[in-house]
C-alpha cells in the first residue's frame, strides 16, 4: 500500500529553528518532494531528494533517509511569511505518480 | 520560461449544472499534464493525467473527465456537478519524472 504521514499542525516562534517530519510507505520509491502552499494558494515546489541526505537550499533544507522512510524539512530563521502548509510527495516509481501527505499546516508568531 | 495558467479562478455552479476548467501551459512542449482536486483540509487527490495528446488516464471513477486537445491545453468537465464535486481543482505540468509545477487553481462550491 501506500501511506504518507506528517503532522497535521506545528506552531514555531519567528526567528527559530522548525523540523517538520514525513514518514512514507509506498510500494516503489522514486524520489521526495516537498511543497509550500499558502492558504488559498496553489502549492510551490520546494525541494526534492532522491538520494539519502541533505539538501540545502537557502534558509530550508530536506533530508531522506530511505531505508527508514523518513524525510523531514528543515526551515531556519523563521519569519511570518513562512505560516503555510508544507506538503510531503512521494513518486511511486512503478506508477511515476506522486503521492501526497496531507500536509503539515506551520503557524509562525512574532 | 514556463508558465501555467487556469481559468476561472472561483466558480460557483448549482448541482446538476455542467463544468468546464481550462488549463493552458507556455515554455514548454510535450509537458504531462495533471489535474488533482483538494477538498478542505485534505491532501491533493489526483484526478486525471496526460502524458500526450489525447491520451488520459483517470485515478478515480466519478463523474468527471479529462481531454488534451492541444499539446499545452488540458481540460476538466463535467455533465452534471455534484455536491462532492466541490474544492480546489489544480492543474501541474512536468518534464517527464521531474517535480511538478503547479497552477494558480479554481476554487469550485456547488450549491
Amino acid at each position: 500500500g501506500q501511506n504518507i504521514d506528517q503532522p497535521t499542525e506545528m506552531t514555531a516562534t519567528e526567528g527559530a529553528i522548525v523540523q517538520i517530519n514525513c514518514t512514507y510507505q509506498t510500494s516503489g520509491f522514486n524520489g521526495l518532494f516537498w511543497y509550500q502552499q499558502h492558504a488559498g494558494e496553489a502549492p510551490t515546489f520546494l525541494s526534492y531528494n532522491v538520494l539519502d541526505g541533505l539538501e540545502e537550499k537557502g534558509r530550508f533544507s530536506s533530508f531522506l533517509s530511505r531505508s527508514k522512510g523518513y524525510s523531514y524539512l528543515l526551515l531556519k530563521e523563521l519569519q511570518m511569511k513562512d505560516s503555510a502548509s508544507y506538503l510531503c510527495a512521494v513518486r511511486d516509481s512503478n506508477t511515476d505518480k506522486l503521492i501526497f501527505g496531507t500536509g503539515t499546516r506551520l503557524q509562525v508568531f512574532p | 520560461s514556463q508558465t501555467i495558467h487556469q481559468w476561472p479562478a472561483t466558480l460557483v455552479q448549482p448541482v446538476g449544472s455542467p463544468l468546464s476548467l481550462e488549463c493552458t501551459v507556455e515554455g514548454t512542449s510535450n509537458p504531462n499534464l495533471y489535474w488533482y482536486r483538494q477538498a478542505a483540509g485534505r491532501g491533493l487527490q489526483l484526478l486525471f493525467y496526460s502524458v500526450g495528446i489525447g491520451q488520459i488516464s483517470s485515478e478515480v471513477p466519478q463523474n468527471l473527465s479529462a481531454s488534451r486537445p492541444q499539446d499545452r491545453q488540458f481540460i476538466l468537465s463535467s455533465k452534471k456537478l455534484l455536491l462532492s464535486d466541490s474544492g480546489f481543482y489544480l492543474c501541474a505540468w512536468s518534464a517527464e519524472s521531474y517535480e511538478q509545477y503547479f497552477g494558480p487553481g479554481t476554487r469550485l462550491t456547488v450549491t
